[in-house]
């Protein structure tokens, strides 16, 4: 099973929106609306951003928001600020074998 | 409060094994599923292992099935991780990470983590 596929790197200017992608198949992202997005700063653990494609869990900034299309989730930044610089995984049931899979990893720079 | 604390990490001959565990506190133990996810050194996150709030239901990724197993000891509130066969590979930050209810492979607490190093 692969990882899977997140933009490497995006930025933004403070105030700014960005929009992170997470492209799977019909196996995992495609098929189940079981995507989740961590937010990973350096040395820390992840901390839960996004459940079940566009839900927000309490204490979780309205900036971040989730949607999907077809075999991709995107997870949006809106109002970006420096604290939003940090590592950014989604993560995604699967049918294969392995249960689940994580995406690659996007670092999000605040310019 | 929500605490996990993972314990256990260390350095490990190539072959050799090791027993992660996972602390928990702050909620019922035994009402809830439970992970362990790793992370390779500059590297991405993992899934590893899944484990049902009774300990009847367990999965794994097949990167380490056949040498690692996942348990619970819901008296104890505590989850384990024996590694058995470690690789070079294995060396990584293994997270412990509650999941949450009412949704699937969610996970709303992690605990800090605890380094393994496989090297000779």
């Amino acid at each position: 099973q692969s990882a899977l596929t997140q933009p490497a790197s995006v930025s933004g200017s403070p105030g700014q929106s960005i929009t992170i992608s997470c492209t799977g198949t019909s196996s995992d992202v495609g098929g189940y609306n079981y995507v989740s997005w961590y937010q990973q700063h350096p040395g820390k653990a992840p901390k839960l951003m996004i459940y079940d494609v566009s839900n927000r869990p309490s204490g979780v900034s309205n900036r971040f928001s989730g949607s999907k299309s077809g075999n991709t989730a995107s997870l949006t930044i809106s109002g970006l600020q420096a604290e939003d610089e940090a590592d950014y995984y989604c993560s995604s049931y699967t049918s294969s074998s392995t249960l689940r899979v994580f995406g690659t990893g996007t670092k999000v720079t605040v310019l | 409060e929500v605490q996990l604390v993972e314990s256990g990490g260390g350095l490990v001959q190539p072959g050799g094994s090791l027993r992660l565990s996972c602390a928990a506190s702050g909620f019922t133990f035994s009402s809830y599923e439970m992970n362990w996810v790793r992370q390779a050194p500059g590297k991405g996150l993992e899934w590893v292992s899944y484990i049902s709030s009774s300990g009847s239901t367990i999965y794994y990724a097949d990167s380490v099935k056949g040498r690692f197993t996942i348990s619970r000891d819901n008296a104890k509130n505590s989850l384990y991780l024996q590694m058995n066969s470690l690789r070079a590979e294995d060396t990584a930050v293994y997270y412990c990470a509650r999941e949450k209810r009412d949704s699937l492979l969610t996970n709303d607490y992690w605990g800090q983590g605890t380094l393994v190093t496989v090297s000779s």
